[in-house]
């Protein structure tokens, strides 16, 4: 089946500062998710990108679906930037791949 | 409602005892899944749901774990005979159709199972 490798596994920065999440996935996919999944435990969607690049305020993405990866770009952190990010596939059989996550740090 | 709700958000059970965990989708919504997540982990599949039937149930650990949708909206998850490792953050999940391309997955606030 895919795997799905996400990196760094921990990341602790000051606010302010820019970080970029890689999400890496061993076979073409159709559909890739981006999430964060705040302190509370919600997971929020922040992109549905299978390719290209999109932005939505401090937060971008970039899948390059033919070289397998995608990014995911945070400017500008918050401390409410705070949490787990996960990416997830979408397999053949129509069930989420997850990632292992990126558990994100945000220091004030 | 606009978003995944789930209830309730906190269920806490003796082992052995029966519980059922329910989800409303977004409304219009034709496919329906159930996530199990424990402490530190992603999330786990459990099954999924397109319309009333359930398309893949290959995620629910055995056979004290069963889903239902009988009109093809509300879902509910039971747990027969729990253990405490049944312990975890049950998510459930809708999207507006099945189709791999077209699967963007929206998720409830989750049920937080504690199983003494």
């Amino acid at each position: 089946g895919i795997q799905v490798e996400q990196s760094p596994p921990d990341l602790i920065l000051q606010e302010g500062a820019n970080s970029t999440l890689r999400c890496n996935f061993s076979d073409s996919v159709n559909n890739l998710q981006w999430f964060h999944q705040n302190p509370w435990g919600q997971l929020i969607n922040l992109f549905y990108i299978p390719s290209g690049t999109k932005q939505n305020g401090r937060l971008s993405a970039t899948t390059v679906a033919t070289e397998r990866y995608s990014l995911l770009y945070i400017s500008s952190s918050q401390t409410t930037d705070s949490g787990v990010y996960f990416c997830a596939v979408i397999d053949s059989n129509y069930q989420l791949i997850w990632g292992a996550g990126t558990k994100l740090i945000i220091k004030p | 409602g606009a978003g995944v709700s789930q209830t309730p958000s906190n269920k806490v059970t003796e082992k052995g005892k029966y519980v059922e965990l329910r989800c409303d989708p977004i409304s219009g919504h034709t496919a329906l899944y159930w996530y199990r997540q424990s402490l530190g982990q992603g999330p786990e599949f459990l099954i999924y749901f397109q319309g009333t039937g359930a398309a893949d149930d290959s995620g629910l650990p055995n056979d004290r774990f069963f889903a239902v949708r009988p009109e093809g909206s509300v879902s509910t998850l039971k747990i027969q005979r729990t253990e405490r490792g049944d312990s975890a953050v049950y998510l459930c999940a809708s999207s507006a159709r099945l189709a791999v391309a077209y699967n963007e997955q929206f998720f409830g606030p989750g049920t937080r199972l504690t199983v003494l």
